[in-house]
């Protein structure tokens, strides 16, 4: 079952311009992390919001949650073409289970 | 850093054959997961172990099988492989207990079957 649901499914920008990928959800979670995958690569964790937070920074990234709509979004501020990559949010069901759901992810490209 | 390393980047089989897609990782992490990448549906998972021993069936199990005899080593086996199990297989670990398990994934393997 798809719990994670990434919004746009394709994103283009110019280098410089800021990002933003959307995420929804169906059920109650404990927490929810956005991983990134380079083409034909594994993924690779970039930052985790627990249910009780609602704005997390990590460098360029900052990623909102909003328990109540069962959303949330990520930002990456003046892109580089180095982000070109899929993006993917996870979450954990809200059972502190070991396995997450993965979206479908939103595919990025920054273009130079 | 923690490293997850998987037997093969790139794999071709028959139809029928008996496939096997090994991960191993360095971190002593007690969960591992086997998932299949497949373009517009993301991630699925197929099968992950939280001991060894262990196996809990994820959302698609039908047609794989695991086996996990050793903590760093967690096999994925295709009994009979068919052609519609043509896909990017991911194998991943975390550890277990904090309840905020981030998932280090290995870089894939691009399974084909004719």
């Amino acid at each position: 079952s798809q719990q994670g649901e990434e919004d746009p499914q394709a994103l283009s920008i110019q280098e410089g311009e800021n990002a933003t990928m959307n995420c929804s959800y169906k059920t109650s979670i404990n927490n929810l992390q956005w991983y990134r995958q380079n083409s034909g690569r594994g993924l690779v964790h970039l930052i985790l919001i627990r249910s009780n937070e609602r704005e997390k920074h990590s460098g360029r990234l900052r990623v909102t949650l909003d328990t109540s709509k069962k959303s949330s979004s990520l930002l990456i501020t003046a892109s580089r073409a180095a982000d070109t990559a899929s993006y993917f949010c996870a979450t954990d069901q809200g059972n502190y289970g070991q396995n997450f759901v993965f979206g479908p992810g939103t595919r990025l490209s920054v273009l130079p | 850093d923690v490293k997850v390393t998987q037997s093969s980047r790139y794999l071709v089989k028959r139809t029928g054959e008996k496939v096997f897609l090994e991960c191993v990782q360095d971190m002593d992490h007690e969960n591992m997961f086997w998932y299949r990448q497949d373009p517009g549906l993301g991630l699925r998972l197929i099968y992950f172990s939280y001991d060894v021993k262990m196996k809990e069936k994820g959302d698609i199990p039908e047609g794989y099988s695991v086996s996990r005899e050793k903590k760093e080593r967690f096999s994925l086996i295709l009994e009979s492989a068919s052609t519609n199990q043509t896909s990017m297989y991911l194998c991943a670990s975390s550890f277990s207990g904090t309840g905020e398990e981030t998932q280090y994934f290995g870089p894939g393997t691009r399974l084909l079957v004719l």
